[in-house]
């Protein structure tokens, strides 16, 4: 079985503050996929990042980072700088294959301005 | 290129009703996913189609809710009766490539309809 455990439920933040969002996983597949998905108040879920369990890079984008440990088990994402336009509930997802994802609980950020 | 669609965006019914849901995939996406998301919960999937084949409806509660994807493009969710714990956003995604025992794609989502059972 597989399981993503996101234990921050809500966070605030103020504006230009650095947050970042807390991912643990267990699977016993040793191929699987992390993902992050950003989900504003429109509903939509959007996809952010896909990472398999044989990259261990650490990846920018912008403002956005994704620090992948397997050793802690663990998938933490970071926005700098943030911005209001990052309130959202984020996501983190697995899956160990066969394309069924599971997906984490969510963390609602709140970015203030 | 155009996203998911799912009609419609909302709907309210009356437990014991029935209620319907449609997705339109990206186009050329083999794979089709149904997912329920309970208020202040992730995405729980429902049924994973493969074309028009079923891959997984493990967690489908099938003594009311039933899925058909006939032509391998659009799909239908349906509901009948609707009870109390339906009240949820459906959401409807696509991923592009066929299922491998190792490869998982990314999932591409659409707006989701939210469904309210009174």
């Amino acid at each position: 079985a597989q399981k993503v455990t996101q234990a921050q439920t809500e966070i605030s933040v103020v504006e230009k503050e650095d947050v970042t969002l807390d991912c643990v996983y267990e699977t016993r597949d040793t191929t699987y996929y992390l993902f992050w998905y950003k989900q504003p108040p429109s509903g939509e879920l959007v996809f952010l990042i896909r990472r398999n369990s044989f990259d261990e890079q650490n990846e920018i984008s912008g403002r956005y980072s994704w620090n992948f440990q397997k050793s802690t088990s663990s998938f933490n994402f970071t926005i700098t700088a943030s911005q209001v336009v990052d309130s959202a509930v984020y996501f983190c997802a697995l899956s160990g294959g066969y394309q069924k994802v599971t997906f984490g609980t969510g963390t609602k950020l709140q970015v203030i301005p | 290129e155009a996203g998911v669609a799912q009609s419609p965006r909302y709907k309210i019914i009356e437990k014991r009703q029935s209620v319907a849901f449609w997705c339109n995939p990206i186009s050329g996406h083999a794979t089709l996913y149904w997912y329920q998301q309970i208020l202040g919960q992730g995405p729980k999937l429902l049924i994973q189609f493969q074309n028009n084949g079923v891959v997984d409806d493990s967690q489908l509660p099938k003594d009311r809710f039933s899925a058909e994807r006939l032509k391998g493009v659009d799909s239908t969710l349906k509901i009948q009766p609707a009870k109390l714990e339906d009240s949820a956003v459906y959401l409807c995604a696509s991923s592009p490539f066929t299922w491998t025992r190792t490869r998982t794609d990314t999932q591409y989502f659409g707006p989701g309809t939210r469904l309210t059972v009174l």
